[in-house]
C-alpha cells in the first residue's frame, strides 16, 4: 500500500523557474493538501481540496497553484520561483474533511530556489 | 482564532531521563482533534497519537504518554526513559471537527544525550 507519494524528492531552482511538486495517493481519500515547512514554523497549510473539481486557499497560497482533476492526484505548481520559496513540502491527505481520522503525509520534498 | 503553540523550542536531556513536551491549543470549536508528530532527522512525519475533545482520558503506550487536560487548553507529551532514538523534532497539532486542515504549532526539537 503506496499511501501518499510525493515526486521529487529533491529539486534545485533557479529564481524565475517554474516546476511542478506532484503528489498521489492510493487510499481513495476526498481530502488533500500541501504544506510547507520553514525552520521555527511548524507546517503551514498552503492549498487544500475537499473533492475532485474542488480546491481553497490555506495560510500561505501566494506564489503556488493547486487542480484537482483526480481524486488521486493533487499537483502543486509554482510558476516563478522565488528564493522565499525555498522550503521543505509535505502533501497530506485524509479521508474526509470530517473524519477524525489521521492525516497521511507523504515523505516530503526539499526545494531550493536559488 | 486557532492556535497551537509549543514554547519550548529545544530541550536537551541525557537519556533515561523523563521528558514532557507542551502543547497549549486555543479554539472555539467544541468538537475538535489534537495530535502528535514526530519528525526524525530523517524528515518524514510519524503520526504518534490522535486525540478528540470529547475524551480527556490520558492516554499511555510503552514510554509515551499523552496528558489532555480541556481546562488548561493542553496536550502535554512525556516520554519515560528517554533515549537517543527519541531524538526528533515534535509537533502538535490541532483538527478542527468539520475541515481537514492541520493547525500546527512551532515544533520542539528534542536531543537526547548518551
Amino acid at each position: 500500500n503506496a499511501g501518499v507519494t510525493q515526486t521529487p524528492k529533491f529539486q534545485v531552482l533557479k529564481t524565475g523557474q517554474s516546476m511542478t511538486l506532484q503528489c498521489a495517493q492510493d487510499m481513495n481519500h476526498e481530502y488533500m493538501s500541501w504544506y510547507r515547512q520553514d525552520p521555527g514554523m511548524g507546517l503551514r497549510l498552503i492549498h487544500y481540496s475537499v473533492g475532485a473539481g474542488i480546491t481553497d486557499q490555506g495560510e500561505v497560497p501566494n506564489g503556488y497553484n493547486v487542480s484537482r482533476s483526480t481524486t488521486e492526484d493533487f499537483p502543486l505548481r509554482l510558476l516563478s520561483a522565488a528564493p522565499s520559496q525555498t522550503s521543505v513540502y509535505f502533501c497530506a491527505s485524509i479521508e474526509s474533511s470530517g473524519a477524525g481520522g489521521e492525516l497521511f503525509f507523504g515523505e516530503g520534498s526539499r526545494l531550493t530556489v536559488l | 482564532a486557532q492556535k497551537v503553540t509549543q514554547a519550548q523550542t529545544e530541550i536537551s536531556v541525557v537519556e533515561k531521563e523523563d521528558v514532557t513536551l507542551d502543547c497549549v491549543y486555543e479554539t472555539r470549536d467544541t468538537t475538535y482533534y489534537l495530535f502528535w508528530y514526530k519528525q526524525p532527522p530523517s524528515g518524514e512525519l510519524v503520526f504518534l497519537i490522535r486525540r478528540n475533545s470529547f475524551d480527556e482520558q490520558n492516554e499511555i503506550s510503552g514510554r509515551y504518554s499523552w496528558n489532555f487536560q480541556k481546562s488548561t487548553s493542553s496536550f502535554n507529551f512525556t516520554i519515560t526513559a528517554s533515549q537517543v532514538v527519541d531524538s526528533a523534532v515534535y509537533f502538535c497539532a490541532l483538527k478542527l471537527g468539520n475541515t481537514g486542515k492541520l493547525i500546527f504549532g512551532q515544533g520542539t526539537t528534542l536531543q537526547v544525550k548518551p
